[in-house]
């Protein structure tokens, strides 16, 4: 079944952008079915998403990170990214890429990643 | 932005029981646009309910969701030990946001 990798850096000061890569494993990236999303939870539990990315390349991100967001995706590498700019203390959090599919008549994150942690500090 | 608000915050009860979460959302949305997830300790959510009331694929028959308009419901008719975790509504009717969480506690 469909495999969700996050990976990057664990450490980000403040100011600096988060670059983190999602590799997506027995399933193609390529599929028109499926959107390619970030969500992260902070530690008080609470879950953000972040936005997602088409295989097309087109993008909707969370209105409240659009300024600092942007995804992209390598249908070649199979695999998507994110970016957020301008880090805080205020972005620490776990991070999951996750598929949200539109199979089932209605949208649904149905296969994620582990999540890796990310904190924010010099 | 669509605030979902999620009661109670903690519940703790014994196999067996059933228990209702309501899940309250701060404006009107369709039913299919809402959906429920469970979180384990160390794990990434799971769907549960979509559409507000389908059980997505492998989830027992125990779980069962309904509501409209502003207020949804997730039952879990005869808890089991496995069932401790933590409980997410989440909307994808204007953008995504998801309800603060209900910790369930066996």
């Amino acid at each position: 079944q469909v495999q969700l990798q996050e990976s990057g850096p664990g450490l980000v000061k403040p100011s600096q952008t988060l670059s983190l890569t999602c590799t997506v494993s027995a399933g193609s990236i390529s599929s028109g079915d499926y959107y390619w999303s970030w969500i992260r939870q902070h530690p008080g539990k609470d879950l953000e998403w972040i936005g997602y990315i088409y295989y097309s390349g087109s993008t909707y991100y969370n209105p409240s990170l659009q300024s600092r967001v942007s995804m992209s995706i390598d249908t070649s590498k199979n695999q998507f990214f994110l970016n957020l700019s301008s880090m805080t203390a205020a972005d620490t959090a776990i991070y999951y890429c996750a598929r949200e599919s539109t199979t089932f008549g209605a949208r649904l994150w149905d296969f994620w990643g582990q999540g890796t942690l990310v904190t924010v500090s010099s | 932005e669509i605030v979902l608000t999620q009661s109670p915050g903690t519940l703790s009860l014994s196999p067996g029981e059933r228990v209702t979460l309501s899940c309250r959302a701060s404006q009107s949305i369709n039913s299919r646009h809402l959906t429920w997830y469970q979180q384990k300790p160390g794990r990434a959510p799971r769907v549960l309910i979509y559409g507000s009331s389908s059980r997505a694929v492998g989830i027992p028959d125990r779980f069962s969701g309904g509501g409209s308009g502003t207020d949804f419901t997730l039952t879990i008719s005869r808890l089991e030990p496995e069932d401790s975790a933590m409980y997410y509504c989440q909307q994808y009717h204007i953008s995504r946001t998801f309800g603060q969480g209900t910790k369930v506690e066996i």
